[in-house]
């Protein structure tokens, strides 16, 4: 299986604030990444797939980067709603694997 | 719109049988991969396995082969995960997930159902 370690578990930030969450596959994955959105009694929602690809409806501030083993999601300016988990999904090869999450705090 | 919407909550006793639910709606059901996604209390999220309706192609993570059974009915556009004999450790939220499909392979989740919470204990 391949592993997916994202750092940092946990951030701390303020609004307006650049937010950076990086991912790291356990081999070699192109560009076969996707980044959720995960807030507190409600299902995942995708943000970003095959690395750099915004989601339809998803705002322009969440930005996606990397190819190979090493991946980072953005927020360029933190707004309020944006206070939540956030997941990295590899899906170069069967089982698909998630990171560990990140949770974005006040 | 594409929906998927899941069955409601379960509460079970150790050792019971399940079967929980997720109707598709809005989408061609046979054209995606469908899979479910386990969130244990206050943990991450893990993949379990997939289906492909239209020919009942069956995937899973060797985490759960052999405990969970997946299923579908493309009939009525139902999926379905399965236990036989459930384990207090089967407690979680379990998601069903619509996968976006690349060159007859599952990638990304682009949809997902609001979760149904099953509950093991004696």
């Amino acid at each position: 299986d391949i592993q997916m370690t994202q750092s940092p578990s946990s951030v701390s930030a303020s609004v307006g604030d650049r937010v950076t969450i990086t991912c790291r596959a356990s081999q070699g994955i192109s560009s076969w990444l996707a980044w959720y959105q995960q807030k507190p009694g409600k299902a995942p929602k995708l943000l970003i797939y095959a690395a750099s690809s915004l989601q339809s409806g998803v705002p322009s501030r969440f930005s996606g980067s990397g190819s190979g083993t090493d991946f980072t999601l953005t927020i360029s300016s933190l707004q309020p709603e944006d206070f939540a988990t956030y997941y990295c999904q590899q899906a170069a090869s069967l089982p698909l694997t998630f990171g560990g999450g990140t949770k974005v705090q006040i | 719109e594409v929906q998927l919407v899941q069955s409601g909550a379960e509460v079970r006793k150790p050792g019971e049988s399940l079967k929980i639910s997720c109707k598709g709606s809005g989408y061609k059901f046979t054209s995606y991969w469908i899979g479910w996604v386990r969130q244990m209390p206050g943990k991450g999220l893990e993949w379990m396995g997939i289906i492909y309706p239209g020919d009942s192609d069956t995937r899973y993570s060797p985490s759960v082969r052999g405990q969970v059974t997946i299923s579908a009915d493309k009939s009525i556009s139902t999926a379905y995960l399965q236990w036989n004999s459930l384990k207090a450790s089967d407690t979680a939220m379990y998601y069903c997930a619509r996968h976006i499909p690349h060159s007859d392979s599952p990638t990304a989740i682009d949809s997902w159902g609001q979760g149904t919470q099953v509950i093991v204990s004696s």
